[in-house]
């Protein structure tokens, strides 16, 4: 199992430039979800998926969007990148809502916005 | 509004001795609690967890208490390794979601 992996692990984007950041699991887990973490402010939850075909915002979610067409994958899109979002991204799974199901992480995305 | 509050960015203790990490969170309605260790260049993964409705959980070196009233929760390292060296994010469970604290950097001294 390869757990939680993500795609690309470093990106540099100039202001206005757009992107996605892939996040794929293999442990058939239902919820997902996207964090990012910044100096001094720990993990902050984007955006988030209950299940396949569902998204909700979190507690950061303006200037991203996201999509969760296969169970297994979790899309991170910034339609016009701004420099307030270079930050560490990462990606998480559980298999039921956090609690006694511990949320895997995967190992980052390091975001550059110029 | 920092809901759940790690308020020392980092703590440095020796070989051997006990590393005690604290948090504080505001929500009573938070109903499960969990420490997960950070490694540079890593993603977090869980190190331990309690429930609301327990004050203590134990699991080897690692000890989590937790004290309702005061709205406060301790990570106990006993004794301290260098592998240990990390930073700890305590995270409380509401509406289905983690609510994360900033992070302690701990760091073990030979």
């Amino acid at each position: 199992n390869a757990g939680v992996t993500q795609t690309p692990k470093f990106r540099v984007l100039k202001t206005g430039q757009s992107m996605t950041l892939l996040c794929a699991q293999d442990m058939n887990h239902e919820y997902m979800y996207w964090y990012r973490q910044d100096p001094g402010m720990g993990l902050r939850l984007i955006h988030y998926s209950v299940g396949e075909g569902t998204t909700a915002k979190g507690e950061v979610p303006d200037g991203y969007n996201v999509s969760r067409l296969k169970k297994q994958n979790f899309l991170l899109g910034l339609e016009s990148a701004a420099p307030s979002q270079t930050s560490v991204y990462f990606c998480a799974s559980s298999k039921i809502a956090g609690g006694t199901d511990t949320q895997y992480f995967g190992p980052g995305t390091r975001l550059t916005v110029l | 509004d920092q809901q759940v509050k790690q308020n020392s960015p980092s703590l440095s203790v020796q070989e051997g001795r006990i590393s005690i990490l604290n948090c504080d969170y505001t929500n009573s309605m938070f109903d499960y609690f969990l420490w997960y260790k950070k490694y540079p260049a890593e993603g977090p993964t869980f190190l331990i967890s309690i429930s609301s409705i327990k004050d203590k959980n134990e699991d080897g070196r690692f000890t989590v208490f937790l004290n309702k009233s005061a709205k406060h929760l301790s990570l106990h390292i006993v004794p301290s390794q260098p592998g240990d060296s990390a930073v700890y994010f305590c995270a409380a469970r509401g509406a289905q979601k983690l609510v994360f604290g900033q992070g302690t950097r701990l760091t073990i001294n030979p």
